[in-house]
């Protein structure tokens, strides 16, 4: 069964930085393109970047709303991909959900971001 | 960027009803070069993350009902659900994975008259 498990949400202050992990098990992590997307709070779906595989080159996408403040990395040996968020801001408030695959075949359960002073 | 766009934004429906949602994409998402329709339809249930129901347009997600169908290409797209179910009230999106950025519509609330 194929499980993603998020972690690292918090309450942030405006200008902070979080780290999101999400942890990946029941599938070949190494050959899985890894996303992000995020739900603003009453909000619709809204896709943040993706990781490719190591076979695909690693190559490394963003949301224009997030390029520059935002960096996704992966570590195949634990199964883990994580989105380090710089200079958070209040818009960025949101549920992170980690998403596999091209057309996004497996959600996590999400960990709530909120950037508030 | 590929803009999505679905209507209506919401729907009433009666049990056992016919139920369609149209998404439209700002540019085609049809790639000539293997006839495929980067398009992809999510149900999301209150509290719970999207489940993906339909992708490349018209293949149904392992273990999805075969009341829900999608169709369509190029720009035009539909996912049907050919007689509703009380479970069946949620939010549905309509997503393009094409190209990046990877866009999503606005969603459709599908609720029970």
């Amino acid at each position: 069964e194929v499980q993603l498990v998020e972690s690292g949400g918090g309450l942030v202050k405006p200008g902070g930085s979080l780290r999101l992990s999400c942890v990946g098990s029941g599938f070949t992590f190494s050959n899985a393109w890894m996303n992000w997307v995020r739900q603003g709070p009453g909000k619709g779906l809204e896709w943040v970047g993706r990781i490719k595989s190591k076979s695909n080159g690693e190559t490394i996408d963003y949301a224009a709303p997030v390029k520059g403040r935002f960096s996704i990395s992966r570590e195949d040996s634990k199964n883990t991909v994580y989105l380090q968020m710089n200079s958070l801001r209040a818009e960025d408030t949101a549920m992170y959900y980690c998403v596999t695959g091209m057309y996004s075949d497996y959600w996590g359960q999400g960990t709530l971001v909120t950037v508030s002073s | 960027d590929i803009v999505m766009t679905q209507s209506p934004d919401s729907l009433a429906m009666s049990l056992g009803e016919r139920a369609t949602i149209n998404c439209k994409s700002s540019q085609s998402v049809l790639y000539n070069s293997n006839n495929k329709n980067y398009l992809a339809w999510f149900q999301q249930k209150p509290g719970q993350p999207p489940k993906l129901l339909i992708y490349w347009a018209s293949t149904r997600e392992s273990g999805v009902p075969d009341r829900f169908s999608g169709s369509g290409s190029g720009t035009d797209f539909t996912l049907t659900i050919s007689s509703l179910q009380a479970e069946d009230v949620a939010v549905y999106y309509c997503q393009q994975y094409s190209t990046t950025p990877i866009t999503f519509g606005q969603g459709t609330r599908l609720e029970i008259k």
